[in-house]
């Protein structure tokens, strides 16, 4: 499985762009890579997933170069209710379903 | 059905006795995938089940821990003869499995916080 590297932890201010980049070297042609947020108390929650140059939905937006080595979360105009930890999985699809490792995550903290 | 259902939220048991974690995967989705995480952790792992059938285990401690998805009911995360160490937050995942190009994530639980006195 492909390691991914984030970093520890961000500050923003409310109504700034946040970018998180997360790095994955190693990661398989067939991986997918996905972004997970979690409040405090509260299971993980599915923001975005994509393969290759950029997702947009409601939420937020995911670029990913075409070496595919690293990829940037993209929130806009974050509020408070944004602050949370982020996880970036990079992972394989295949017949047997999912299995995807979470690193520590990059914790959020979104400043008035 | 509105998610994944996990119960109970909390859990509190004595050194020694058994933990059950129930899980109730979405309505539809048959992989149920369960998780440990310690405070200020991500999470670790443990099993991965389809009905009647563990799929991977790789994660799961050789000793007192088991998981089943039977055919009917929910999945169960047993853990006997508990110890301090084992106090965490257990999440449930599930998942529907479509074509890659469709593109989905897991649906966690709210997760049971287990805690060992």
């Amino acid at each position: 499985l492909a390691k991914t590297t984030q970093p520890i932890s961000m500050d923003s201010y409310e109504g700034q762009e946040v970018n998180i980049t997360c790095s994955h070297n190693n990661i398989a042609t067939n991986d997918y890579i996905t972004w997970y947020q979690q409040f405090p108390s509260q299971g993980p929650r599915f923001i975005i997933q994509g393969y290759k140059t950029k997702v947009t939905n409601e939420v937020a937006s995911l670029f990913i170069p075409a070496d595919r080595k690293s990829s940037t979360l993209s929130l806009p105009r974050v509020s408070l209710s944004d602050t949370a930890v982020y996880y970036c999985l990079v992972g394989r699809r295949d017949n047997y379903g999912q299995n995807f490792v979470f690193g520590p995550g990059t914790r959020l903290s979104v400043l008035p | 059905n509105a998610g994944v259902m996990q119960n109970p939220r909390h859990l509190v048991r004595r050194r020694g006795q058994e933990a059950r974690l129930r899980c109730s995967p979405m309505k539809g989705h048959s992989h149920v995938y369960w998780y440990r995480q310690l405070p200020e952790e991500g999470l670790k792992f443990m099993v991965y089940l389809q009905k009647e059938n563990i799929i991977d285990e790789s994660g799961m401690p050789k000793e007192r821990f088991s998981a089943e998805f039977p055919k009917e009911g929910p999945s169960i995360l047993r853990i006997q003869q508990v110890v301090r160490g084992d106090s965490a937050a257990y999440f449930c995942a599930s998942s529907l499995l479509m074509e890659p190009r469709q593109g989905d994530g897991y649906t966690f639980g709210s997760g049971t916080r287990l805690t060992v006195v």
